[in-house]
Order: structure tokens, then C-alpha cells, then sequence
């Protein structure tokens, strides 16, 4: 069974900084690009980021450029995400979701999600 | 900057036939954004419906089906059930491994 585990979400201070990690199983991960997406409270998706499965290129969505950097450990089938210079409006879920083999055919396989809040 | 469009809300019978659209703020969606469509219900992650315009996700029952109407993506939803009852987004692909999701559409089943 395929099965995105997300963590490292909680509290934490504006301006500060948390690295998501997302545990996969079930597939060959070093195969697969990966995204992560977000959903503020009460509000819709967005797009966050991607990293290829060939050359482990990388891809922001604008709001986080810059601040977000994306990664993969293939040897661990790990995900991650490094957040930075935390914003209020950083508050979400995060989801890690698998991409359908070219990043033009979408998500797949989504996480459960951990939630990031940024307060003071 | 490029939004996204979806219809905030849409309401249909049970048994009856709805279909939920994806546009763009400015220009016509093809089959070249690759439109695909999630279902999530409160408390729940995404569910993909619909990759590649209306190529349905594995698992997926066939009441659900994707296309392109005029210059909009579709959802069309037949004999909706109740468990239907959700928020659909759409998503396209704009180059350079870049989606951008809709607002999302609150369906309600009544």
C-alpha cells in the first residue's frame, strides 16, 4: 500500500523556521517527483513546491520563494521541507503528496498532512 | 499573476447531474494545462478524481468524468450521491513543474 507519513509540523514563533519531513512507503520513491501543498484555515489548496525524481530539480510556488527549500533523501524514501523566515500567513496543513510519474499529470497519493502555526 | 477560477458554491439533487467548471482569469484552459480535479471532505486530505483533463484516478467511480467545455475544464458529476457532498478543487499545470490550484467549489448535496 502506498503511504505518505508527514511530521515535523507545531508552533512556532514568526520568523522562525521548521523542517517538514515526509516518510514514504509503498512505492519506489527515488522514481516518483514530489510536491507539497498547503491549506491555510479554512481556505483552499496551494501548490507550495516539486522536486524531480531524475536530476532533483526544484520548483516554488512565488509566496514561498526564496524562504522554502525543498529536498529528497532516496536512501531513506524521505521528503522534506525547510521552511523559513515563518509568516503568519505560513499557518497550514502541509501536505506531501506523490506526483504522477510528470509533474503535468498532477498528485496521486497525498498524505494525511502536519500542521505548521506560526504565532507569536 | 494567474488565478485559478472555480464557482464558489453549486448545490445539486440527489440523482441529478451537476457539473463544476475551471477557468482561467485571463485566457482559455486546453487540454495543455493538464487540468486535473481533488475531492476533499472536512477533516480529510485531497482525493485525486481526474488527471490529464478526463483520465479518472484509479478507484474512481465512472459518475465522475472530466473534459473541456468551451474554455473551461470540467467536473461533471452524474446521479450524485450524498457522500458527493464535498469541495472539489481543479489544478493546472503551468510549465516548469508549476500547478495552481482553484479556489475551490463547495458542493452540497440536497
Amino acid at each position: 500500500e502506498v503511504q505518505l507519513l508527514e511530521s515535523g509540523g507545531g508552533l512556532v514563533q514568526p520568523g522562525g523556521s521548521l523542517r517538514l519531513s515526509c516518510a514514504a512507503s509503498g512505492f519506489t520513491f527515488s522514481s516518483c517527483p514530489m510536491s507539497w501543498v498547503r491549506q491555510a484555515p479554512g481556505k483552499g489548496l496551494e501548490w507550495v513546491s516539486g522536486i524531480s525524481d531524475s536530476d532533483g530539480s526544484t520548483y516554488y510556488a512565488d509566496s514561498v520563494k526564496g524562504r522554502f527549500t525543498i529536498s529528497r533523501d532516496d536512501s531513506k524514501n524521505t521528503l522534506y521541507l525547510e521552511t523559513n523566515s515563518l509568516r503568519l500567513e505560513d499557518t497550514a496543513i502541509y501536505y506531501c503528496a506523490k506526483v504522477r510519474n510528470y509533474f503535468y499529470f498532477g498528485m496521486d497519493v497525498w498524505g494525511r498532512g502536519t500542521t505548521v502555526t506560526v504565532s507569536s | 499573476q494567474t488565478v485559478v477560477t472555480q464557482e464558489p458554491s453549486f448545490s445539486v439533487s440527489p440523482g441529478g447531474t451537476v457539473t463544476l467548471t475551471c477557468g482561467l482569469s485571463s485566457g482559455s484552459v486546453s487540454i495543455s494545462y493538464y487540468p486535473s480535479w481533488y475531492q476533499q471532505t472536512p477533516g480529510q486530505a485531497p482525493r485525486t478524481l481526474i488527471y490529464s483533463t478526463n483520465t479518472r484516478s484509479s478507484g474512481v467511480p465512472d459518475r465522475f468524468s472530466g473534459s473541456i467545455l468551451g474554455n473551461k475544464a470540467a467536473l461533471t458529476i452524474t446521479g450524485a450521491q450524498a457522500d458527493d457532498e464535498s469541495d472539489y478543487y481543479c489544478a493546472l499545470y503551468m510549465g516548469s513543474g508549476i500547478s495552481v490550484f482553484g479556489g475551490g467549489t463547495k458542493l452540497t448535496v440536497l
